[in-house]
């Protein structure tokens, strides 16, 4: 069974600055989908950025970016210029493609994540 | 945003009653799930769905059971809940391919 390792509980950063959270996963798959989710206070999961393994360019959204490193299997998550908004629990999540396409998702434990202005 | 709702969005009982609760979606998606959230814990699945009628167990099935009777509805139900059962529950819908798991806002459950 896959799992997902987020070994930083809780992180801050200080607005405007950079800051990276990392996660690592444990899979003997090829083919996965690697993804990380927000969630604010509001308790809504917000999807912030993906990343399809078989893709060696890592993943960009805006402020958000990502270091995809197969071999090592680690998949880290680096937020440029924060933001107030930014503060909140983050979540690594994995999805395998070959378990009989149950589409499922495992989730790291999280990392909160706070901004100081 | 994905049309999920869950309902109720909060919800206090007691140990010992039933209880269910309900996601009902406007994506047509094919695929369906619950998820609980504890402190600590992030999200582990509890059952998902994969088509009318077809419905799968996950990490921590226990104590839990689900049905799908439409594409648009999945029903969690605690036969008889108990208070290591208080969590907050979301429920997610997503297709077959690259195509991301979309969440409900969660439903607050508290089992005295």
């Amino acid at each position: 069974a896959q799992t997902v390792t987020q070994s930083q509980p809780e992180m801050s950063v200080q607005e405007a600055e950079t800051v990276t959270l990392s996660c690592t996963y444990d899979t003997s798959e090829s083919d996965y989908y690697l993804f990380w989710y927000k969630q604010p206070p509001s308790r809504q999961m917000i999807l912030v950025i993906r990343q399809e393994a078989y893709k060696q360019q890592n993943a960009t959204e805006n402020r958000f970016s990502v270091n995809f490193q197969k071999a090592a299997k680690s998949f880290s998550l680096k937020i440029s210029d924060s933001q107030l908004g930014d503060a909140a629990m983050y979540f690594c999540a994995y999805r395998s493609l070959t378990q009989g396409g149950s589409e499922k998702l495992v989730f790291g434990k999280g990392t909160k994540l706070t901004v100081n202005p | 945003d994905a049309g999920i709702t869950q309902s109720p969005r909060h919800k206090v009982t007691e140990t010992g009653t039933p209880v269910t609760l309900r996601c009902h979606q406007t994506e047509n998606h094919r695929y369906m799930y619950w998820y609980r959230q504890d402190p600590g814990h992030g999200l582990r699945l509890i059952h998902y769905s994969y088509g009318v009628k077809d419905t799968d167990k996950g990490e921590v099935s226990d104590g839990y059971s689900v049905s799908r009777s439409k594409t648009e509805d999945f029903l969690l139900t605690l036969e008889s809940a108990t208070s290591s059962q208080t969590s907050v529950y979301f429920c997610a819908i997503s297709e077959i391919g690259n195509q991301p798991q979309h969440f409900g806002d969660g439903t607050r459950l508290s089992i005295l």
